[in-house]
């Protein structure tokens, strides 16, 4: 397997422009999570899906930012309008359902850049 | 491709020698912990987990010791290498919950 797939790798953009951040999850895993890392918060769990479903969107920061998943193979992390404050890097992760062994598989991320 | 800034822990240890990375978690109901590796401009990678009907975990040349009374958690890497240095987590989860919460991370350098 692949992996999970993150793109793009690197991105720097201005502010106020919009931002879509792409994850390719593990084929068969039921859960998606989007996470961000900074120097001063660590890791946090932006949103999670399960089965497509968004099921806990609580640690979106503010209504700037918006996750969806179309399919059980796609999702985006979008942000609109983008400031310098979103730099961060951007973390997707996927696991099995409760049959597994409960690991989170993580992307490479996705490094943001708002000037 | 920094993963954590200047403020982390950072634990530095002799080639070949043991390390101990030391981990407080804040959930007394958390219930399932995992360790997480991260290499400077990669993602976290599993390195094990353990549950807390366990107080310790074996893997290859690493160990995991639970102990819910005080509520810590520790990581031994045997005859640590140079390929060890990294970025390393905690991570605890309560009732197979969604939301693991991240400690803040502990930075290993490993010396010639």
């Amino acid at each position: 397997d692949a992996g999970v797939i993150q793109s793009p790798r690197h991105e720097v953009t201005e502010m106020g422009q919009e931002v879509t951040l792409r994850c390719k999850p593990i084929s068969g895993h039921d859960y998606l999570f989007w996470y961000r890392q900074t120097m001063m918060r660590g890791l946090e769990l932006l949103i999670y899906f399960n089965n497509n479903v968004p099921i806990d969107d609580s640690g979106m920061p503010e209504d700037r930012f918006s996750a969806k998943m179309p399919n059980a193979s796609f999702s985006t992390l979008k942000i609109q309008p983008s400031e310098p404050r979103d730099s961060a890097v951007y973390f997707c992760a996927s696991r099995a359902g409760t049959g597994g062994t409960g690991e989170l598989f993580f992307g490479e991320g996705s490094r943001l850049t708002v000037l | 491709g920094e993963s954590v800034g200047l403020h982390l822990p950072t634990l530095s240890v002799q080639e070949g020698d043991n390390s101990i990375i030391n981990c407080a978690y804040s959930n007394s109901a958390s219930d399932y912990f995992i360790w997480y590796k991260q290499e400077s401009g990669k993602g976290p990678q599993f390195i094990i987990d353990i549950r807390s009907n366990m107080d310790k975990r074996q893997g290859q040349r690493v160990t995991v010791l639970l102990n819910k009374t005080v509520k810590h958690l520790s990581l031994q890497i045997a005859a640590t290498q140079p390929g060890d240095s990294a970025v390393y987590f905690c991570a605890e989860n309560r009732d197979y919950g969604q939301n693991f919460v991240f400690g803040p991370g502990t930075r290993l350098s490993v010396l010639p």
